[in-house]
């Protein structure tokens, strides 16, 4: 089975600062990998995606994230951030099972505190 | 615009008690998806289907039901709350069945609580 691992609960950034939040997942075969991001009272959306080809993808709100197999990793950074970047981010893993459903299993979050 | 609407969005009920959640789509997806959010756990899946009168049990499907009678709705029913339920919910709905193309698209949450 699928998993994964966002070891900060917790980041704090000043404005303009870059930002990496770290994600692992655990999965057999090459998995979708995803980073969502909920805003306080909101529903989560999505901010990028990867299945396969350039390991570096880009994002809305000028977020890229970059797919490290060798370190079973999919970090988000972002190179300057806004106090509207504000939010938890939820990495998750997607898999497929044999109902063609493709399981998504998320990771517990990381808050993201912007300071001026 | 299409969206996921669920009420209520803040609900306290007292154990024992039956409770139903709703959740509305206007994006006329086939799939759509009940999860639960809880410090330290993040998203879990409830339960899920793939269309009319199709429901599938996700991770920690005991206490819950749902049913889909038509391609808009999928009530999540909590059919003797528990303290251990008190949680965030939230409903989400896909095109497709595979995510890669296809992404979640969530709605704004109904808060539980339990007591």
């Amino acid at each position: 089975a699928q998993s994964v691992t966002q070891p900060d609960i917790h980041i704090t950034v000043s404005e303009g600062a870059s930002l990496e939040l770290r994600c692992n997942y655990s999965y057999g075969a090459t998995p979708y990998l995803f980073w969502y991001v909920q805003s306080p009272g909101q529903g989560l959306q999505l901010l990028l995606k990867y299945f396969s080809g350039d390991t570096l993808v880009q994002g809305i709100k000028g977020f890229e994230a970059e797919f490290k197999r060798s370190q079973s990793s999919f970090n988000l950074r972002k190179p300057s951030v806004h106090w509207s970047d504000a939010a938890e981010y939820f990495c998750a893993v997607g898999a497929g099972n044999s109902g063609g459903y493709q399981k998504v299993t998320f990771g517990t979050g990381t808050k993201l505190q912007v300071i001026p | 615009d299409a969206e996921i609407t669920q009420s209520p969005r803040h609900k306290i009920t007292e154990t024992g008690r039956q409770v139903t959640l709703a959740c509305h789509q206007t994006w006329n997806h086939n799939n759509m998806f009940w999860y639960r959010q809880d410090l330290g756990h993040g998203l879990r899946l409830i339960h899920y289907s793939y269309g009319v009168h199709d429901t599938n049990k996700g991770e920690v499907s005991d206490g819950y039901s749902v049913s889909r009678s038509n391609t808009e709705d999928l009530p999540l029913t909590l059919e003797s709350a528990a303290s251990s339920q008190t949680s965030v919910y939230f409903c989400a709905s896909s095109e497709r069945r595979s995510s890669y193309n296809s992404p979640l698209h969530f709605g704004n949450g109904t808060r539980l609580t339990v007591t």
